[in-house]
């Protein structure tokens, strides 16, 4: 079966840290970039972070940049987001997303994603 | 990395149609043709509608159609159905190799 499956969401103190995981299941993992893509409550999506298939390309939003690292690891098809230096802002639940090849655009698979919440 | 913008709501009754707007700039929409569509019904994650500007993925009605012109994008969704009623997203590759989303449309089918 082809999803994703997001873990490792939950409450935290601001300053503090938190790692998220995305389990890949049903598709080559290895060959795709993948994406963090959040939602804070009520509003609207925000793209965070993208990892390319091999690794070699990391980017980020500006407004995580030196907060939020994206790594994977291949041999094990899982995508992980670790969150340092959390703020309220940063509440929200985290995507992770499937890209597309050859093109760079779209999201073509979505996890459902794991709730953080960043509070005293 | 500025949002792209969307109508906050649209709305229209079954067997219509009606489109939804995505302005961007050259650093985005208008200089890329990456522009992709999403549709998010409550509690659920987006679905890709759209991608490449206009291609649809497998399984999507042809009632979606998507287009770009200069720096606006459109989604057409024609022969509206109440299962249509959602939030609409449209994103952009951008330059500096980010990606860009629109605050979402909430569609309303009368």
């Amino acid at each position: 079966q082809v999803q994703l499956v997001e873990s490792g969401g939950g409450v935290v103190q601001p300053g503090r840290s938190l790692r998220l995981s995305c389990a890949a299941s049903g598709f080559t993992f290895s060959s795709y970039g993948m994406h963090w893509v959040r939602q804070a409550p009520g509003k609207g999506l925000e793209w965070v972070a993208f990892i390319s298939y091999d690794r070699s390309n990391k980017y980020y939003a500006d407004s995580v940049k030196g907060r939020l690292t994206i790594s994977r690891d291949n041999s094990q098809n899982t995508l992980s987001l670790q969150m340092n230096s959390l703020r309220a802002d940063d509440t929200a639940v985290y995507y992770c997303a499937k890209g597309r090849i050859p093109s760079p655009s779209g999201f073509d698979l979505w996890g459902r994603g794991t709730l953080v919440t960043v509070s005293s | 990395q500025s949002a792209l913008t969307q109508p906050a709501s649209v709305s229209g009754s079954p067997r219509q149609s009606i489109t939804i707007s995505c302005s961007g700039s050259s650093s985005d929409v208008g200089g890329y043709n990456y522009v992709s569509w999403y549709q998010q019904h409550p509690g659920k994650a987006p679905k890709l509608m759209i991608y490449d500007v206009s291609d649809r993925p497998s399984g999507v009605p042809d009632r979606f159609s998507g287009s770009k012109s200069g720096n606006t994008a459109s989604l057409t969704i024609s022969g509206l159905q109440a299962e249509d009623e959602a939030d609409y997203y449209c994103s952009s590759y951008s330059s500096s190799s980010t990606w860009v989303f629109g605050g979402g449309t909430k569609l309303t089918v009368l």
